[in-house]
């Protein structure tokens, strides 16, 4: 079992780019729980992805911001033009229901830098 | 809302001490706590997970313990090594009654140094 898999590791955009995180779950993992870490601060809850759902995104800024989880492949987080302020680590975490005892497994996360 | 503190932000310790992180949260009615560990550059490693009736969780060196009615969790290091350093999360789960029982509040951590 791989774990919570993110890529890429570390991640340098230019002001304007586009950044696109990656995660895939657990196998057997059909929940996808994105987290933002900015420097200096705890990580605070972005959105919960089921398959082809969106469960709840109220972490996640209005604007720029968007994710996904499709039938096949990967979740993928998505931040347009980005912004310096956007340089954070981002960590993906899965888990199999939402009312088991289980605890949520993290990947290593995507260091985020914006120049 | 949900509030996590952990105390001290910093600790340092020489190999081979006893050391106990503090946590502390707001809201009682919780699911469970989990530790974690992250060490500089890399992910979250879960450590203990301790269900909201149960006292307390032990793991080789690692003993965690929950008082769900004062709000206080506690993460005691036995024998501590220089591995040890690493920064250590708390995490807390809302129970099914405070609604989106899936979101994790984390404390900002401990970043522990443990001295050779």
């Amino acid at each position: 079992n791989a774990g919570v898999m993110q890529n890429p590791r570390h991640l340098v955009r230019r002001r304007g780019q586009e950044a696109r995180l990656r995660c895939s779950p657990m196998k057997g993992h059909s929940h996808v729980y994105w987290y933002r870490q900015l420097p200096e601060e705890g990580l605070k809850f972005m959105v919960y992805l089921q398959k082809e759902n969106i469960i709840d995104e109220s972490g996640m800024p209005k604007e720029r911001f968007s994710a996904e989880f499709p039938k096949e492949g990967p979740s993928i987080l998505r931040i347009q033009q980005v912004v310096r302020g956007d340089s954070a680590a981002y960590f993906c975490a899965s888990s199999p229901l939402t009312d088991s005892n289980y605890g949520y497994t993290f990947g290593s996360g995507t260091r985020l830098t914006v120049v | 809302k949900q509030e996590v503190t952990q105390i001290p932000a910093a600790l340092s310790v020489p190999e081979g001490e006893n050391l106990v992180l503090n946590c502390s949260f707001t809201d009682s009615a919780i699911y469970n706590l989990q530790w974690f560990r992250q060490d500089p550059g890399k992910g979250l490693t879960s450590l203990l997970l301790i269900q909201s009736s149960q006292r307390e969780q032990t793991s080789g060196r690692l003993n965690a313990s929950l008082d769900k009615s004062s709000g206080r969790s506690t993460l005691y290091i036995a024998a501590s090594q220089p591995g040890d350093s690493a920064t250590y999360l708390c995490a807390v789960r809302p129970s099914e009654s405070g609604g989106s029982n899936y979101k994790l509040t984390f404390g900002k951590g401990t970043l522990l140094t443990v001295n050779p």
